[in-house]
């Protein structure tokens, strides 16, 4: 099956430090990655969509200057907090979507736990 | 606009059965996704609806009707390991997951 790996797992920063979240597809290429955030006992939240060799598409509210995503390449991502806070605290997850897989589909990474101090 | 509902939190006795609700109005739809979550964990996929009916899938089964923006999930012979959040996720138009906010299921012995 379709494997997502996000590294790291986990990550404890100092406040005003950046910290950089890769997300991996193993066996696909993946034409679209999407990131997503989740705070304790609520939903996960889409940050933004990014198309390889293109801009991500940010969703509303999101700061797009804070938030660096890059996908340079058909197998990975990264998702930059910059000048992270203590507020910017949480679950942080991608997807991807197999380029010659179905609109419908995506897979899940681990997940990437952030804690800014 | 775009909303899940789904319960916040169910309880059940290991080895019976339970139905998690949701109901969703979408821009577009493109199928209804549950989702199976472990605290600390990503979401894990359990089931794709796009057609009315049920989809029975070893233990697990899940319910749509798109006329009523209504979907269930049933869970049978509860197991100790099944105690997770269970998040129902409407795909809309534009192939975007629209989540609900999980529903927090705890077993019982």
């Amino acid at each position: 099956g379709a494997v997502v790996s996000q590294h790291p797992s986990r990550v404890i920063c100092k406040s005003g430090t950046s910290v950089k979240i890769e997300c991996r597809s193993l066996d696909f290429q993946a034409t679209t990655m999407f990131w997503y955030r989740q705070f304790p006992k609520k939903s996960l939240m889409l940050m933004a969509t990014s198309n390889e060799g293109s801009k991500a598409t940010y969703e509303q509210g999101v700061e797009k200057d804070k938030f660096l995503i890059n996908h340079a390449s058909l197998t990975l991502s990264t998702l930059t907090v910059t000048s992270a806070h203590p507020e910017d605290s949480s679950f942080y997850i991608c997807s991807a979507r197999s380029q010659d897989g179905a609109l419908e589909t995506q897979y899940f990474g681990p997940g990437t736990r952030l804690l800014v101090l | 606009g775009q909303n899940i509902d789904q319960p916040t939190e169910m309880t059940a006795t290991e080895g019976a059965i339970v139905q998690i609700n949701c109901t969703y109005q979408t821009s577009g739809f493109n199928g209804l996704f549950w989702y199976q979550q472990h605290a600390g964990e990503a979401p894990t996929f359990l089931s794709y609806n796009v057609l009315d009916g049920l989809e029975e899938k070893g233990r697990f089964s899940s319910f749509l009707s798109r006329s009523k923006g209504y979907s269930y999930l049933l869970l049978k012979e509860l197991q100790m390991k099944d105690s997770a959040s269970y998040l129902c996720a409407a795909m809309d138009s534009n192939y975007q997951l629209i989540w609900g906010a999980g529903t927090k299921l705890i077993i019982k012995p």
